[in-house]
């Protein structure tokens, strides 16, 4: 059965630095890996989706990565702003059926 | 504007008492989908629809009920709520007939049942 795994589970930088989100999930055989912004009342908004044969894709100052041999994809955010704290969710479809499988999401804190 | 709207919004009930969450979109999609989301375990997929009058399980179910009378429309029913149902429920559709690309999430219902 797929899992997905989001480590930390709480994240706080400064204002300015770029860093890293991780999503890993146990199972590759995976159509697409997307990543979601979910805001406190506001929903979930999709950030970027990774087709399963693409390595990466790109959006402003977000960058997300998919290795699938490996079962890991990052989300890379260059010069974090306050605007960006969030909690980021990744979830997986499976080849097999027409579902999002989730990882419990990375609550990110960017301190002005 | 292209939304997908939840109501209502927050929601305080008792044991038993039956109650409907309401779904719409304005976007012709023909996926919609209903989650609970719940501290540290992420979100889990209640019931979706491929379309009018298609409707499948998710992970879970129990509990819940669902309708697609319409292809705009999917409300969320509890016959009988129970305590244990007390979550945030996040309704989404999605562009693709196929798979599931872009979705769309409303705000969010957060129902507490006592």
């Amino acid at each position: 059965k797929q899992e997905v795994t989001q480590i930390p589970a709480a994240l706080s930088v400064p204002e300015g630095e770029n860093l890293v989100l991780n999503c890993s999930f146990t199972d590759s055989a995976i159509y697409n890996l997307q990543w979601f912004r979910q805001d406190p009342g506001k929903g979930l908004t999709s950030l970027l989706l990774i087709q399963s044969s693409q390595r990466e894709q790109t959006s402003g100052r977000l960058n997300a990565s998919l290795d699938k041999s490996s079962g890991r994809s990052t989300l890379y955010i260059a010069a974090s702003q306050p605007g960006d704290s969030a909690t980021y969710l990744c979830a997986v479809e499976p080849d097999s059926n027409y579902q999002l499988i989730w990882g419990a999401g990375t609550k990110l804190i960017i301190k002005p | 504007e292209a939304q997908v709207t939840q109501n209502p919004r927050y929601l305080i009930t008792v044991t038993g008492k039956k109650l409907t969450v309401t779904c719409s979109q304005n976007m012709n999609h023909e996926y919609m989908s209903w989650y609970r989301q719940d501290p540290g375990l992420g979100l889990r997929q209640i019931y979706y629809s491929m379309n009018v009058e298609v409707t499948d399980k998710g992970d879970v179910p129990e509990g819940y009920k669902v309708s697609r009378k319409e292809k705009r429309n999917f409300p969320l029913i509890l016959e009988s709520p129970s305590p244990n149902q007390t979550s945030l429920y996040f309704c989404a559709s999605s562009t693709s007939s196929g798979r599931l690309w872009e979705q769309y999430f409303g705000p969010g219902t957060r129902l507490t049942v006592t």
